[in-house]
């Protein structure tokens, strides 16, 4: 079946870096984007941003430019979410999605159908 | 950044009860708009897109509607397995933006 599996829970300090990995299987990795969306604790969602698998492109939220990478690796169908200069409100569940429609049904967003079980990161001194 | 409003913050409802969740946009999305369902502890699941088309496997008792600045999620008669939170998201303009959620409790 189709799922997104991700990696397991962090704990960072302040300034540090963190890399989480979101393995997918069960469809075509190359034909869909993923998406990264996090979630602080009790708080609503937020989309921190996309990258196509099949080119490689990205958006990403304009509050998180030059602190976010996303991308992706074909060869083992897994994306990547890294996230620099940690700060304490980067305190979230962080979790992976994959992009609906297809890239053969053109460069659009529809929402987001399959999701990762989501990973904790906390930033703390 | 286009600013989505979910109302009620809370809902309060009985098994059986058609209920209606509402988001506004600050400007107009078409039918650009997304809902999506998340319990707690879960990550959100996709209920419905373009405004008004049913995900697969979503029982048809979820149901969408509106176009421009007004969508309505409706349950048309609610199951013990949908007391959760309902968020929209736009993704008309970026950034693709979310309400703030509406949490629907068992009366």
């Amino acid at each position: 079946q189709v799922q997104l599996v991700q990696s397991g829970g962090e704990v960072k300090k302040p300034g540090a870096s963190v890399k989480v990995s979101c393995k997918a299987s069960g469809y075509t990795f190359a034909t869909y984007g993923i998406s990264w969306v996090r979630q602080a604790p009790g708080q609503g969602l937020e989309l921190m941003g996309w990258v196509s698998a099949y080119n490689g492109n990205t958006n990403y939220a304009q509050n998180l430019q030059g602190r976010v990478t996303m991308t992706t690796d074909t060869s083992t169908t897994t994306a990547y979410m890294e996230l620099r200069g940690l700060r304490s409100d980067d305190t979230a569940v962080y979790y992976c999605a994959r992009v609906i429609p297809p890239a053969d049904q053109g460069n659009y967003f529809y929402g987001m159908d399959v999701w990762g079980q989501g990973t904790t990161v906390t930033v703390s001194s | 950044d286009i600013q989505m409003t979910q109302s009620p913050s809370t809902l309060s409802a009985s098994v059986g009860d058609r209920v209606t969740i509402t988001c506004r946009a600050s400007q107009s999305l078409s039918i650009w708009l997304a809902w999506y369902q998340q319990k707690p502890g879960k990550a959100p699941k996709l209920l419905i897109y373009k405004a008004s088309t049913l995900e697969s496997g979503v029982p048809s008792r979820f149901s969408g509607s509106g176009y421009g600045t007004e969508f309505t999620l409706t349950i048309s008669s609610l199951q013990p397995d949908d007391f959760a939170t309902y968020y929209c998201q736009q993704y008309s303009t970026y950034p693709y933006t979310f309400g703030q959620g509406t949490k629907l409790e068992i009366k």
